[in-house]
């Protein structure tokens, strides 16, 4: 089955605990991105990568990082965590960087405390 | 920037037609639709592209006026399924952030029997 696998679905961490939000897909997209989504400012975007080893900042890429090393693998860093990136995360990935439709995984729900 | 969508919430009975309008005051390159239910990942619906021609999928439809920047989204004879957050996305022509996708704020839409 085609899709974006998030993990993990839920994380209550601690302020500055560093922690790691994976994201993979097996559709053999190009293109992949890490969203935010907050009660009333709809969905945000992170980071995005429009291939291997290319990534760029979205519009509120502060305070997390990411990777991309492999075609499928997207994950999104956050290093030192603190109560406001508390937030809905969602992965997706799409087959080129213009003109085509995403495929979101599952979301992780992040509690910074 | 972030698209303008509106209404910002409607109620329908099902049956009942509804439109949602998204606009950008940037030159686009196209706009996507998606549907987020409650606890769950947005789906992609449909894209327009630049120079592309009205989109449909099954009672729902959607058009693209580039000279205005706007899009519409139409649901005709609304079914209880319906229900959810709709959101519009959209990719700018050129310039910086011309490969990110930018999200409106959504729509909620309410159908009740």
């Amino acid at each position: 089955e085609a899709q974006v696998t998030q993990n993990p679905r839920y994380l209550i961490t601690v302020t500055g605990k560093k922690l790691t939000v994976t994201c993979s897909q097996n559709m053999n997209h190009e293109y992949m991105s890490w969203y935010r989504q907050d009660p009333g400012l709809g969905l945000r975007q992170i980071y995005y990568s429009m291939n291997v080893e290319v990534t760029d900042k979205g519009d509120v890429p502060e305070g997390y990082k990411v990777s991309r090393k492999e075609k499928r693998n997207f994950p999104l860093i956050l290093e030192s965590p603190s109560p406001n990136q508390t937030s809905l995360y969602f992965c997706a990935s799409s087959l080129g960087p213009r003109g085509y439709g995403y495929t979101f995984g599952s979301g992780t729900r992040l509690t910074v405390v | 920037q972030q698209p303008v969508q509106s209404p910002q919430a409607v109620i329908l009975r099902e049956g009942e037609d509804a439109v949602i309008n998204c606009s950008s005051s940037k030159a686009l390159y196209s706009v996507h639709w998606y549907r987020q239910k409650h606890g769950e990942a947005p789906v992609f619906l449909m894209i327009l592209l630049k120079g592309g021609e009205q989109k449909g999928h099954d009672k729902i439809s959607a058009s693209f006026n580039e000279k205005k920047q706007q899009s519409s989204l139409y649901l005709t004879a609304s079914q209880l399924s319906y229900s959810g957050t709709y959101f519009c996305g959209t990719e700018k022509v050129s310039g910086a952030g011309s490969y990110q996708l930018t999200f409106g704020k959504g729509t909620k839409l309410s159908v009740i029997p």
